[in-house]
């Protein structure tokens, strides 16, 4: 059964560089196929796709978040990560890792950690 | 960017009730990059329907997935206690992927 947890700081002081890591468990992040993404949740609303990687180290962003969003992926640790950089309130969320195999959508979540940005 | 619209906003109804969601998307959306998801508070999304119409892993039968092109439902035959919940539509076949903004089963 695959796990995936996500660890990083709950806050965030504005301008500042918003990094979490999400470590998967159960299963290899090397293994092909798979697109390791962030969602995010704002306070009480919907969904937001903040990006993805692969295993090969490919990515792929939201244009609207595309010039301050970075993932990227450690398979020695079997890890990967998400920074988004000069942070505002805006971006106070539930930042979600999960795991998106292609057709069969994304089928494994982590808990979700709330980051929440404020001087 | 693909949008997708849910209806309705809020659905009221009791246990044993049948409910029919609605996602209604901007353009076509290929038939095997739609998938729906429950979430419940405090909680992260489940899989429940994906490529439109196949359930996920341990997905009970009374949740079942159709349409193509840009409108797609969700319908639940009997609803079960648990089922309450928010409903989202997502599309995953154009970048950037997009959500519904959910709509919300509760208990009438």
């Amino acid at each position: 059964q695959v796990q995936l947890q996500e660890s990083g700081p709950g806050l965030v002081k504005p301008s500042q560089t918003l990094s979490l890591t999400c470590t998967v468990s159960g299963g290899s992040i090397s293994s092909g196929g798979y697109y390791w993404s962030w969602i995010r949740q704002h306070p009480g609303k919907g969904l937001e796709w903040i990006g993805y990687i692969n295993y090969s180290g490919s990515t792929y962003y939201n244009p609207s978040l595309k010039s301050r969003v970075t993932i990227s992926i450690d398979t020695s640790k079997n890890q990967f990560s998400l920074k988004v950089s000069s942070v505002t309130a805006a971006d106070t969320a539930v930042y979600y890792c999960a795991r998106e195999k292609g057709v069969g959508a994304t089928d494994y979540w982590g808990q979700g950690t709330l980051v929440t940005v404020s001087s | 960017e693909i949008v997708l619209t849910q209806s309705p906003g809020t659905l009221s109804l009791s246990p044993g009730e049948r409910a029919t969601l609605s996602c209604r998307a901007s353009q076509s959306v290929s038939i095997s990059y739609l998938a729906w998801y429950q979430q419940k508070p405090g909680q992260a999304p489940r899989l429940l329907i994906y490529g439109a119409s196949s359930r996920a892993t341990g997905i009970p039968d009374r949740f079942s997935g159709s349409g193509s092109g840009t409108d797609f439902t969700l319908t639940i035959s009997r609803l079960e206690p648990e089922d309450f919940a928010v409903y989202y539509c997502q599309q995953y076949g154009s970048s950037p992927e997009t959500f519904g903004q959910g709509t919300k089963v509760e208990i009438k």
